[in-house]
This record gives structure tokens, C-alpha cells and sequence, in this order.
């Protein structure tokens, strides 16, 4: 089976930088996601890891530690926009399994 | 560009009656369908996935069905909806018939169900 763990809520200020953990247990790894769900909306697509190391998009970054089964997404010049949840799902023998979600609140 | 389309939005619905729940993608073909069911503060279960017409996998065991009577066509049903079967519906396609690939998936708007 598979076990993800993201913290429930984060709160950050309009500007600041923050970063959201995903700790994972898993047998099989073929990749983790990361997606933004706005309240009352569909998930959508953010960044994808599949070896260790960063991966940068613009105002969004997300790392991966295979051997520590561990990844975090990272968000720079935070804007009010960004307040959603975010989701970290692990892809194993071809399913992804989602975590709760982390609902990160900007503050101005 | 690739579209998926699910519907209805929203529905309410009596204990004990029927479901039928849409998703068409349209764009693509041999898409990778599945059924995702979203409580509130949490993150998505997966139902079902379908890698052609015809192959349904069931995830959990429920009283929830699906279909794929079409290449483009997901379908969830129920015979008889419980309680617990309130919650938000997302249908979601990915564009590789290899399981093992790392096409992110895209999802429908969603169907916020309401059993009463």
C-alpha cells in the first residue's frame, strides 16, 4: 500500500516564500505530482519528479528525495491567487495515490 | 486541444436512487479514464480507471459501477445511492496508455453530489 503525508494547513504572507512538505511510503515509485485545487474546482497540473533534485516553473519549484521518500513544493512571490490547496500524489504500478492536500492561506 | 467534459455540475439526489454520472474527453484517443471521489478536507479516492473500452478497474469496493462503452466515454452508476455516497465526483483522462508514464492527468470540472 501506499502512505502520503502532507501538513493540513499552512498560512503565508502576500510576497514571502513557502514550502510544502509530502512525505511518502510506497512500493513501486514511478514519478510524484504536484497539483493546485482552488476551492469548488477541479485539481490542475503543477510539476512532476521523477529523479532527485529540483524541477523550477516560474514562481514554482518542486524537489524529490527518492531515498528519503520526500518531496516539497516551493512558492516564491506568493500572491493572493495562490491561496488553493495542493496536492501531492505518488504514481506507482500506474495509479497515483493523493494525499489530503495542504490548504496554504496568503495573508496580504 | 484535448477537452473533457463531465456533467452535470451539481446534483441532488434521494437516498436509494439511481446514478449516471458522465465524462467525455475529446481530442485524443486511447485516453487513460478514471473516477476519483473527493470528501470534504481531503484528497481524492480513487473509483475506477480504464485503459480501452470495456476494461474497468474497481479500486474499492462500493456499490458504485462504471462503463466505458466508448473510447472517449466514462460512465459511473449507481443502482442505489447511499449517504456515504455524497461527496465530489472528478473524472480525469491521461494521454498514455502506459501506466508507467509520467503524463500528468487532467481533470473535468466535477459533480458535487448531494444524497438526501
Amino acid at each position: 500500500g501506499q502512505n502520503i503525508d502532507q501538513p493540513t494547513e499552512m498560512t503565508a504572507t502576500e510576497g514571502a516564500i513557502v514550502q510544502i512538505n509530502c512525505t511518502y511510503q510506497t512500493s513501486g515509485f514511478n514519478g510524484l505530482f504536484w497539483y493546485q485545487q482552488h476551492a469548488g474546482e477541479a485539481p490542475t497540473f503543477l510539476s512532476y519528479n521523477v529523479l532527485d533534485g529540483l524541477e523550477e516553473k516560474g514562481r514554482f519549484s518542486s524537489f524529490l528525495s527518492r531515498s528519503k521518500g520526500y518531496s516539497y513544493l516551493l512558492l516564491k512571490e506568493l500572491q493572493m491567487k495562490d491561496s488553493a490547496s495542493y496536492l501531492c500524489a505518488v504514481k506507482s504500478r500506474g495509479k497515483s495515490t493523493f494525499g489530503d492536500g495542504t490548504t496554504l492561506t496568503v495573508k496580504p | 486541444s484535448q477537452t473533457i467534459h463531465q456533467w452535470p455540475a451539481t446534483l441532488v439526489q434521494p437516498v436509494g436512487s439511481p446514478l449516471s454520472l458522465e465524462c467525455t474527453v475529446e481530442g485524443t484517443s486511447n485516453p487513460n479514464l478514471y473516477w476519483y471521489r473527493q470528501a470534504a478536507g481531503r484528497g481524492l479516492q480513487l473509483l475506477f480507471y480504464s485503459v480501452g473500452i470495456g476494461q474497468i478497474s474497481s479500486e474499492v469496493p462500493q456499490n458504485l459501477s462504471a462503463s466505458r462503452p466508448q473510447d472517449r466515454q466514462f460512465i459511473l452508476s449507481s443502482k442505489k445511492l447511499l449517504l456515504s455516497d455524497s461527496g465530489f465526483y472528478l473524472c480525469a483522462w491521461s494521454p498514455d496508455r502506459d501506466l508507467f508514464s509520467n503524463q500528468p492527468q487532467h481533470f473535468g470540472d466535477g459533480t458535487r453530489l448531494s444524497i438526501l
